[in-house]
């Protein structure tokens, strides 16, 4: 049982290249999330998707966009990467969006560097 | 929006000490406050969580106490050990029109020494 998978583990960017991070879960969780973590700011909701077909921006969705491709899968996409984006990213998932259902579990996240 | 404040940002200890981090949170209609443990190179991972209608959860060595009239909850851990050492992370759950996500402290680096 994979959990959620991430992919790639290490990506090296240049500034104004475009990338796209994958995430996947095989738990049939109907909500979808992206965080970003840097040192001393803890972890920042970018963007999150409720349920299949929706998704709504976080704290910091400036530089980012998103699509939910399916229940299974839900991408973060840099479409002109700035040093700024530099961070470690993860993507988590929920059961779904009641008190009884809404434990996280996260994937092992991306570590980008933009140069 | 929900803003969540974590203190302390580094705590250190001796193995034996108890450990007790404190978060507060702005919006009272918050109604859920997990915490994490991270280790170093892995994702986040729930170690236990409190609902509001509940003051007080323990699981071994770990409790969470939740004030809602404060608005501040605590994680407390005993008899800490070498692998409670980590990065741990406060969080509230947080609402708007498309629905709820959790809006997280900016983490407690523990250290326990033995």
């Amino acid at each position: 049982n994979a959990g959620v998978t991430q992919t790639p583990k290490f990506q090296v960017l240049k500034t104004g290249q475009s990338m796209t991070l994958q995430c996947a879960q095989d738990m049939n969780h109907n909500s979808m999330y992206w965080y970003r973590q840097d040192p001393g700011m803890g972890l920042r909701l970018i963007y999150y998707s409720a349920s299949e077909g929706t998704t709504d921006k976080g704290e910091v969705p400036n530089g980012y966009n998103v699509s939910r491709l399916n229940k299974r899968e839900f991408s973060l996409r840099l479409e002109s990467a700035a040093p700024s984006q530099t961070s470690v990213y993860f993507c988590a998932s929920s059961e779904g969006q009641s008190l009884t259902n809404y434990g996280y579990t996260f994937g092992s996240g991306t570590r980008l560097t933009v140069v | 929006g929900e803003n969540v404040e974590q203190h302390p940002s580094t705590l250190s200890v001796q193995e034996g000490d108890s450990a007790v981090i404190k978060c507060t949170y702005s919006d009272s209609a918050s109604n859920y406050f997990p915490w994490y443990k991270q280790e170093l190179g892995k994702g986040p991972q729930l170690i236990i969580d409190i609902r509001s209608n509940v003051g007080e959860k323990k699981d071994q060595r770990i409790a969470v106490t939740l004030n809602k009239t404060a608005k501040h909850f605590s994680l407390h851990i005993t008899e800490t050990q070498p692998e409670d050492s980590a990065v741990y992370f406060c969080a509230a759950r947080a609402f708007n029109q498309a629905g709820t996500a959790l809006i997280f402290g900016k983490g407690t680096t523990l250290s326990v020494s033995s």
